[in-house]
């Protein structure tokens, strides 16, 4: 079953308003929560790590005041993407990794973003 | 710069047959190794991985080869099924076991299998 929930699966929003994308581990906690992103026909490209209790890390290129990550408990971490424009449009996919190991990350089913 | 490559953007495979799906790497740092499955609108699948000290994973029909001289990745799929048709990607990390260690994902392989 599935170890990682995201939600919405899919908004739809105008532009300018903020959308906020929520991404919890199941049954396991998780102190860092990676948030990726897919362009169509394209490949994930990570764009923050999420780290529970402290400032997520960015990717070069990725604004941080434009994508706002908040790792409020060791069990969700939220994506808010701020003043939403038409290129914001896009795949999104947030992942966790179980806690020690050599576990691999498994991934939330992801939110297609549409921005109008 | 893409650091993980897979050059064939597509495959179409026979139901029954084997399907190899390859990938490069660039970054000698890297040393574990993942290959996903995803369908649209979904998250990646994990389906295997190997770590750089070994050159052969296999998991049912499932197995990963590395060439580490060659900087090069392989996953087989024998007998592929009309259900493993997807995109698949492959990914490559530096470390493994730490949670903090961030995966670089390939332009992934779209498969598909003819029945």
């Amino acid at each position: 079953g599935a170890v990682v929930s995201q939600h919405p699966s899919r908004v739809i929003c105008k532009s300018g308003t903020s959308v906020k994308i929520e991404c919890r581990s199941l049954d396991f906690q998780a102190t860092t929560m990676f948030w990726y992103r897919q362009f169509p026909k394209q490949s994930l490209m990570l764009m923050a790590t999420s780290n529970e209790g402290s400032k997520a890390t960015y990717e070069q290129g990725v604004e941080k005041d434009k994508f706002l990550i908040n790792h409020a408990s060791l069990t969700l971490s939220t994506l808010t993407v701020t003043s939403a424009h038409p290129e914001d449009s896009s795949f999104y996919i947030c992942s966790a990794r179980f806690p020690g190991g050599d576990s691999p990350l498994h991934f939330g089913n992801g939110t297609r973003l549409t921005v109008t | 710069d893409q650091q993980v490559k897979q050059n064939s953007p597509s495959l179409s495979v026979q139901e029954g047959r084997i399907s190899i799906l390859n990938c490069d790497y660039t970054n000698s740092m890297f040393d574990y190794f993942l290959w996903y499955k995803k369908y649209p609108a979904e998250g990646p699948t994990f389906l295997i991985s190997i770590s750089s000290i070994k050159d052969k994973n296999e998991d049912g029909r499932f197995t990963v080869f590395l060439n580490k001289s060659a900087k090069h990745l392989s996953l087989h799929i024998v007998p592929s099924q009309p259900g493993d048709s997807a995109v698949y990607f492959c990914a490559a990390s530096r470390g493994y076991g730490g949670a903090t260690n961030k995966l670089i994902f390939g332009t992934g392989t779209l498969l598909a299998v003819q029945p």
